[in-house]
């Protein structure tokens, strides 16, 4: 069965570093998306992407974060200067076709240590 | 501002008997709801889904109520297996005519099945 893949699985790093997370959608899904879950709280949505650019984004998704498909099959989140408060296990996820009358399917996710 | 609220953090039951998990929504833009699974260090699954067009579905073990007046819904699980101990996210979203929505989360419920 067809399943989203994240790089790496756990991911450490310094304030200050950037990072790249990476994610392999299911082959034909048309929308991608990435998420957080912070220890101990709800998953939350950060961006949706579509057509090569962003689709819709939360207050989360600030300037430090992008989004980018930088070809056919990956699909990436980059934080250009990470938190602290950035440490969380991001999950990415893909759907056929918008989240409305159609499932999210989720990645294993990325936890995300920030030093 | 918990918009999808989930209000037992745990709930235990016997194998063999009915789970019933709830959330309540306080969005009326939501049209769209989802139930998803999840197991530590993995990503969330999807489970099942209902449109606001329906007050049911049905789904093998799994059934979702929808009642929109209440703003409410509810995951059945029968008969619970041992496998179904997990945390259940509710999740919902908006029709927003076009685009890529991201899905609002619970903060979920920590099923135990006992035997």
């Amino acid at each position: 069965e067809p399943e989203v893949t994240q790089t790496p699985s756990h991911q450490v790093t310094q304030m200050g570093q950037e990072v790249i997370l990476r994610c392999v959608p299911i082959s034909n899904h048309l929308y991608f998306y990435w998420y957080r879950q912070i220890l101990g709280q709800k998953v939350e949505f950060l961006v949706s992407f579509y057509n090569n650019e962003i689709s819709e984004k939360s207050e989360i998704f600030d300037d430090q974060f992008s989004v980018e498909r930088p070809d056919g099959s990956n699909f990436t989140l980059k934080i250009r200067s990470t938190k602290l408060e950035d440490s969380a296990m991001y999950f990415c996820a893909s759907s056929v076709r918008r989240s409305s009358y159609n499932e999210q399917f989720f990645g294993p996710g990325t936890r995300l240590t920030v030093l | 501002d918990q918009q999808v609220k989930q209000n037992s953090p745990s709930l235990s039951v016997q194998e063999g008997r009915i789970s019933i998990l709830n959330c309540d929504y306080t969005n009326s833009m939501f049209d769209y709801f989802l139930w998803y699974k999840k197991y530590p260090a993995e990503g969330p699954t999807f489970l099942i889904s209902i449109s606001s067009i329906k007050d049911k579905n049905e789904d093998g073990r799994f059934t979702v109520f929808l009642n929109k007046s209440a703003k409410h819904l509810s995951l059945h699980i029968v008969p619970s297996q041992p496998g179904d101990s997990a945390v259940y996210f509710c999740a919902a979203s908006p029709y927003s005519g076009g685009g890529a929505d991201g899905l609002t989360f619970g903060k979920g419920t920590h099923l135990i099945i006992q035997p």
